[in-house]
C-alpha cells in the first residue's frame, strides 16, 4: 500500500511565524503536490514538484514556498504565516495518473 | 480558471442508490477522478474515467460523457460507512487536478 505522511496533524502558529509542513512517501512517486482545504473552496493545488529540485506553482502559490531536496520528501514553507493561511492542508503523491493523499495537517495561524 | 460543479449535500437512506453529479468546464481534459473523504481524514481514490461510458466497481460506478462535460458517481446499496464527501476532479493537463468543492452525503437509518 502506498504510504504519505504528513509530520503533524495539528499545528497552532503565531502570524508572521515561518511555518515548515513535510510530507514524505514511500513508493518512489516521481510527482508529489501540495494542497489546501477550505470549506465550500474544496482542494486547491498550492505547488507540485515532478522530479528533485523541480518545482511547479499551482494556482494559488502567492505566500508559500516548496522544497524538494529528496526524492521521497516534500516540504511547504510559509515565510511568514499569516491568518487567512488557517486551513487543512493535504500532500499527495503520484506516479502516473492517480494521487494518494496524508492525513492532512490542520494548521491554525493566530 | 476551470469550474467544477457538484451539489453540496445530499442525503439518502441505507440501502438506497444515490447519484452524485459533476458538470466541468475546464481548459483542458485528460480523465476525471472521483475520491471519498471521511471526516478528518484523507481523500481515498474510488474511480477513473478517461473515455465516455459506466465504469463499475462493486457497489459504486462512475460514468462519464466528455461532449456534456458531465460525470455521476452512483451509490448502490447505500452503508453507513458512505457517509463521506465526495470529490470530482479533473486532470486538466499533466498530473494537475482541478476539485470541485466536494460533496457531503449523509446516509440515515
Amino acid at each position: 500500500d502506498v504510504k504519505v505522511t504528513q509530520s503533524s496533524r495539528y499545528l497552532v502558529k503565531r502570524t508572521g511565524e515561518k511555518v515548515f509542513l513535510e510530507c514524505v512517501q514511500d513508493m518512489d512517486h516521481e510527482n508529489m503536490f501540495w494542497y489546501r482545504q477550505d470549506p465550500g473552496l474544496g482542494l486547491r493545488l498550492i505547488y507540485f514538484s515532478y522530479d528533485v529540485k523541480m518545482k511547479e506553482k499551482g494556482d494559488i502559490p502567492e505566500g508559500y514556498s516548496v522544497s524538494r531536496e529528496k526524492k521521497e520528501r516534500f516540504s511547504l514553507i510559509l515565510e511568514s504565516a499569516s491568518t487567512n493561511q488557517t486551513s487543512m492542508y493535504l500532500c499527495a503523491s503520484s506516479w502516473e495518473d492517480t494521487q494518494y493523499f496524508g492525513p492532512g495537517t490542520r494548521l491554525t495561524v493566530l | 480558471g476551470q469550474n467544477i460543479d457538484q451539489p453540496t449535500e445530499m442525503t439518502a437512506t441505507e440501502g438506497a442508490i444515490v447519484q452524485i453529479n459533476c458538470t466541468y468546464q475546464t481548459s483542458g481534459f485528460n480523465g476525471l477522478f472521483w475520491y471519498q473523504q471521511h471526516a478528518g481524514e484523507a481523500p481515498t481514490f474510488l474511480s477513473y474515467n478517461v473515455l465516455d461510458g459506466l465504469e463499475e466497481k462493486g457497489r459504486f460506478s462512475s460514468f462519464l460523457s466528455r461532449s456534456k462535460g458531465y460525470s455521476y458517481l452512483l451509490l448502490k446499496e447505500l452503508q453507513m460507512k458512505d457517509s463521506a464527501s465526495y470529490l470530482c476532479a479533473v486532470r486538466v493537463t499533466g498530473y494537475k487536478l482541478s476539485f470541485g468543492a466536494g460533496t457531503t452525503v449523509t446516509v440515515r437509518a
